[in-house]
């Protein structure tokens, strides 16, 4: 298995509450992914890094931010957590010397249940 | 959106059969790649066709693209039940970004 690591793998919070999720990688691969899982709409990506401090958006963005401050950390954080946002949330990494055929290594998930 | 379609959403068969799955894709793609996911485990990627190639081996796994009609299909031969998992296809275009299908649930009975 890629060695990634999302900790923690579960949390229960209250809506309005910062959280902060984190994704470490071992295999200093230099592209970094934050989706969402639910029931109905399979994998969406929120945000994903080409590289400390270089990332983007994703398909559903909204009330998500991130930061890369070094290769192996990935940080997806709730500034206002929001019921909608109940969901597991994967991280995944992938290599960028293959360019665009590029397999992604997922994580475990985080399960994040708000209430 | 050149999301992934998975067919069917769900399968069932029994051990010893061949499970056969398909993906619709909407734009040109790059590549398009398989994975599979255990209940409460990621995505495990199982195998990546380029639009250039039409078919592709690895192991019990036989994967098909077809480019003119955006769609690709997986089958899985001779199942056995630690296959019971979702499938899911991903479709990359002109990005680093994978889009991914809703995603199919075997169930593979002993």
């Amino acid at each position: 298995d890629a060695g990634i690591t999302q900790s923690p793998r579960h949390k229960v919070t209250e809506t309005g509450t910062p959280v902060t999720l984190r994704c470490h990688q071992t295999e200093n691969h230099r592209y970094m992914y934050w989706y969402r899982q639910d029931p109905g709409h399979g994998l969406r990506l929120i945000h994903y890094s080409y590289g400390v401090k270089d990332t983007d958006k994703g398909e559903v963005s909204d009330g998500y931010s991130v930061s890369r401050s070094k290769t192996e950390d990935f940080l997806l954080t709730l500034e206002s957590a929001t019921s909608s946002q109940t969901s597991v949330y994967f991280c995944a990494i992938s290599e960028a010397s293959m360019g665009h055929n590029q397999p992604q290594h997922f994580g475990d998930g985080t399960r994040l249940s708000i209430l | 959106s050149q999301q992934g379609e998975e067919d069917p959403q769900a399968l069932s068969i029994q051990e010893g059969e061949n499970a056969t799955m398909n993906c619709s894709y909407k734009t040109s793609i790059n590549n398009l790649q398989w994975y599979r996911q255990n209940s409460g485990r990621g995505l495990v990627h199982l195998i990546l066709i380029r639009s250039n190639e039409r078919e592709k081996h690895s192991g019990r796994l036989r994967v098909t693209l077809d480019t003119s009609k955006k769609s690709s299909s997986l089958l899985i031969t001779a199942s056995r039940a630690a296959d019971t998992a979702s499938y899911f296809c991903s479709t990359q275009g002109g990005s680093e970004k994978l889009v991914f299908g809703k995603g199919t649930k075997l169930t593979v009975n002993p």
